[in-house]
């Protein structure tokens, strides 16, 4: 069964360290993979994407992320933590990797991040 | 672009009641899912149309819910009657297609009593 998982529930980390959010998944093929990000009381958005090319992907707010395809993982980094970063995390990944029709992303369970002044 | 518009923000209603959110998928994305976040569950896909039609409605919990898209500018998702375990924050996500990403609505947030 295809699936992605999101192995910590919760990451804390002081302000101004690295933080990383791991993502791993299990798909056929080769996959479009997401990472989006939610604010208290607001709606997921979009953070940043990997489709094909450089396996380190840059996004919105410094963030980043590295597509490692032997390991089946797409962690998100970001080189200082800012507590504004608090947040939930989801990983998303579009199996078949196409660009066009639909595809039913699948969502990893989410990881909160903590990040301590 | 105005986004993903979800209507009503918040929704309180009493056990047994009609209840409809609504959506607005950004024009020309031919694809919407609706979703439900709760605590104990997460993240759940309810069901997705695409080009209006309901591809896939497996996540429907049950036959109290139902939604339709009857054009590509608005869906519904209805539940009735409805009972304090729907209480949950309903999302509506459009996009173009696999590649694009999805853009979500800030959400419903259904508290039924």
């Amino acid at each position: 069964a295809q699936s992605v998982a999101q192995p910590e529930d919760q990451v804390n980390v002081a302000e101004g360290n690295p933080l990383t959010v791991k993502c791993t998944y299990s798909v056929s093929g080769n996959p479009y993979l997401f990472w989006y990000v939610q604010y208290p009381n607001r709606g997921l958005q979009f953070l940043l994407k990997y489709i094909t090319g450089d396996n380190l992907v840059k996004g919105s707010y410094g963030f980043e992320a590295e597509f490692n395809k032997s390991q089946t993982s797409f962690h998100l980094k970001k080189p200082s933590a800012l507590v504004s970063d608090s947040a939930l995390y989801f990983c998303a990944v579009s199996p078949g990797g196409t660009t066009s029709g639909t595809y039913k992303y699948i969502f990893g369970t989410g990881t909160r991040l903590k990040v301590l002044a | 672009d105005a986004g993903v518009i979800q209507s009503p923000r918040h929704e309180v209603t009493e056990m047994g009641q009609e209840v409809t959110l609504r959506c607005k998928p950004i024009s020309g994305h031919n694809s919407l899912f609706w979703y439900r976040q709760t605590m104990m569950r997460g993240l759940e896909l309810l069901i997705y149309f695409n080009n209006n039609v309901p591809i896939d409605d497996s996540g429907m919990p049950e036959d109290r819910f139902s939604a339709k898209m009857p054009n590509a500018s608005f869906s519904t998702l209805k539940i009735q009657p409805s009972e304090p375990r729907d209480s949950a924050v309903y999302f509506c996500a459009s996009t173009l297609g696999g590649g694009y990403g999805y853009t979500f609505g800030s959400g419903t947030r259904l508290t039924v009593v």
